[in-house]
């Protein structure tokens, strides 16, 4: 099955800054990967994703990129705000035979300082 | 649209007792996953359905958990018998159906079994 490592597990960074999580898949035939957010005591929602057939996503200050030969993608989030603070997973999904199951990394918490 | 539903948005209990947790999702979504979510452990996926069918239940931890989903618009978790380290925040998400991954999540029940 799939297998996604995400990274940093933390990430402190000052407000204004540019903050990176990188993760990798295992699962080659996986296309589709979503970012959620998740703040403290909220559920995890949805920010944005993308599919094998980009290369990149930007929405505003998020971008997301996908190198699909070494099988890893990365969140971008530029001129970090305070309310940017909250914990970041990534997932995959092999899209149309698997029901629509994603397999999230661990985790990343994003501590932005004003 | 409400959005996935859940209920109890809070439960206490004492160990040894029986827990239902209870999910609605959104109308017309033909998946529902049920998670656990524990600092040590993470987001872990424990059963979905689609149409109502169970399709993978390899993440349930034990036989004491089990779910159902008697049509299309709710799902119940059981945990019989509860104990302490059941506690945890379960979430309830949906996606549209197999093709159309993102999911979206409920408010999540925390469970704390004393």
């Amino acid at each position: 099955g799939e297998n996604v490592e995400q990274h940093p597990s933390t990430l402190s960074v000052q407000e204004g800054d540019s903050a990176v999580i990188k993760c990798t898949y295992s699962d080659s035939a996986s296309n589709y990967f979503p970012w959620y957010k998740q703040e403290l005591g909220k559920r995890p929602q949805l920010i944005i994703d993308i599919r094998s057939n980009v290369g990149e996503k930007k929405d505003q200050r998020i971008a997301v990129t996908l190198n699909k030969t070494a099988k890893h993608f990365s969140l971008h989030i530029t001129e970090t705000q305070p309310e940017d603070s909250a914990v970041y997973f990534c997932a995959a999904s092999e899209s149309g035979t698997s029901y629509g199951k994603l397999t999230f990394g661990q985790g990343t918490i994003l501590t932005v300082h004003p | 649209d409400a959005g996935v539903i859940q209920s109890p948005r809070h439960e206490v209990t004492e160990m040894g007792q029986e827990v239902t947790l209870r999910c609605k999702p959104i109308s017309g979504h033909n998946s529902l996953f049920w998670y656990r979510q524990t600092m040590m452990r993470g987001l872990e996926l424990l059963i979905y359905f689609n149409n109502n069918v169970p399709i993978d239940d390899s993440g349930m931890p034990e036989d004491r958990f089990s779910a159902k989903m008697p049509n299309a618009s709710f799902s119940t978790l059981k945990i019989q018998p509860s104990e302490p380290r059941d506690s945890a925040v379960y979430f309830c998400a949906s996606s549209l159906s197999a093709a159309q991954e993102t999911q979206y999540f409920g408010p999540g029940t925390r469970l704390l079994v004393l």
